[in-house]
């Protein structure tokens, strides 16, 4: 059984809908985090988050710990957010305490 | 935070040769990170290398297909060696900061192997 999964695998939306990216983890984490993949393959982390949720610009992230999920949104969605959203559950300890889904392949529409 | 550059971005390489990727960080850090990731699955640790000591791999890959450096705090080199196209894929290095455990990523270096 994958320890990540995400949902939907394949997003495409319209400039200005809200999005909403979904993760659910089974093991017992110290954090979570989302990352951003460009199609060129660089990654960025987008937020590192341990409980209730976070904001930036117009991302937000949210986790319930005892439910083993989290929720990226994007509102007002722009063809600039077009990429690959990562959700990496984090065991702590080293390197090999992450766990990284597939991903989320969204792709905005003007 | 920190400022990761990685090099190359892309090669497309002959099957049994050796690549090696630069990774560079403009600060110190203890421990870098090497990622694979195969076409449309998951990032998949192949090795954090220290310096000063030997990379420590991860089940299911070895210091001979996967040599690594690590000369000095800032810098590190994977080289994929007697490349076959199952090699093909992103690779990726990464540096984690202070008791935090913020994440940060090179570039990627997207190989292809004919």
């Amino acid at each position: 059984k994958n320890e990540v999964e995400q949902s939907p695998q394949n997003l495409t939306a319209q400039e200005g809908e809200f999005i909403t990216i979904n993760c659910s983890y089974s093991v017992g984490i110290s954090a979570l985090h989302w990352l951003q993949q460009h199609p060129g393959g660089g990654i960025v982390s987008l937020f590192m988050l341990s409980s209730g949720k976070k904001k930036h610009g117009r991302l937000i992230a949210t986790i319930n710990i005892q439910e083993k999920h989290s929720s990226l949104h994007i509102t007002a969605s722009h063809p600039r957010d077009s990429a690959v959203y990562i959700c990496a559950p984090d065991r702590g300890g080293g390197a090999d305490g992450l766990t990284f889904g597939k991903g989320t392949h969204l792709i905005i529409q003007p | 935070s920190a400022v990761i550059s990685q090099k190359p971005s892309r090669d497309i390489c002959q099957r049994g040769t050796s690549l090696t990727i630069q990774c560079q960080v403009d600060s110190q850090v203890t421990m870098m990170f090497w990622y694979r990731q195969q076409p449309g699955q998951s990032l998949t640790l192949i090795a954090t290398a220290n310096q000063g000591s030997e990379a420590t791999y991860e089940s299911g890959f070895v210091i001979d297909k996967f040599p690594i450096s690590r000369p000095n705090l800032t810098f590190s080199t994977l080289t994929v060696s007697n490349m076959s196209p199952e090699d093909s894929s992103i690779y990726l290095c990464s540096v984690s900061i202070g008791g935090l455990r913020e994440l940060f990523f090179g570039e990627g270096s997207r190989l292809t192997v004919l």
